[in-house]
């Protein structure tokens, strides 16, 4: 059964920071790898979608990496600001077939003080 | 990507009572799914929203419990039944169009069964 972790579980740093955010998974046989933002009493905005090919994925100051082998991926957010404070989320994609049913981490509840 | 609305936002139950929960999308999409999050916790998938024809329910949920239509490729319900309160938790409904593309999440409806 797929595990997925996420390390911290709660993570506070200044502003202007780089932000480095963990998530391992068990089962390396994944059809891709998403990164979440959920904010306060809100829903889950998509970041970052890997497909199990890709090394990496960029949007503005956000940069996701993925090693299938070692069952990782890091998501990197350049030059923190107040407004990234929120709970990241990854899930894991499990086959084609089951495209949609996302395994997901705990979450890393991150905090970037002015 | 897809505007996804939930109503309601959030209500408050007594034990023994049914919610039924809309979930509209300004598009149509190919996958319509609802998940879980219990006080605390991660997301779990209960069921996959399928058009046309009874759902596909994950391990541990039931469709007596978690009764799902989709009349069509924009709209679906989830019914939560003879409610306790275990069943307090906020509850998802996602979108998709299938293979290569990423999972978009609506606000969520917050449900406390008291």
């Amino acid at each position: 059964k797929q595990e997925v972790t996420q390390i911290p579980a709660a993570l506070s740093v200044p502003e202007g920071e780089n932000l480095v955010l963990n998530c391992s998974f068990t089962d390396s046989a994944i059809y891709n790898l998403q990164w979440f933002r959920q904010d306060p009493g809100k829903g889950l905005t998509s970041l970052l979608l890997i497909q199990s090919s890709q090394r990496e994925q960029t949007s503005g100051r956000l940069n996701a990496s993925l090693d299938k082998s070692s069952g990782r991926s890091t998501l990197y957010i350049a030059a923190s600001q107040p407004g990234d404070s929120a709970t990241y989320l990854c899930a894991v994609g499990r086959t084609t077939d089951s495209w949609g049913k996302l395994q997901f981490g705990a979450g890393t509840q991150v905090v970037v003080t002015p | 990507s897809a505007v996804i609305s939930q109503k309601p936002s959030r209500d408050i139950c007594q034990r023994g009572t049914s919610l039924t929960i809309q979930c509209q999308v300004d598009s149509q999409v190919t996958m319509m799914f609802w998940y879980r999050q219990q006080p605390g916790q991660s997301l779990t998938l209960i069921a996959t929203a399928n058009q046309g024809s009874e759902a596909t329910y994950e391990s541990g949920f039931v469709i007596d419990k978690f009764p799902i239509s989709r009349p069509n490729l924009t709209f679906s319900t989830l019914t939560v039944s003879n409610m306790s309160p275990e069943d307090s938790s906020i509850y998802l409904c996602s979108v998709g169009d299938g293979e290569g593309s990423p999972l978009h999440f609506g606000n969520g409806t917050r449900l406390t069964v008291t």
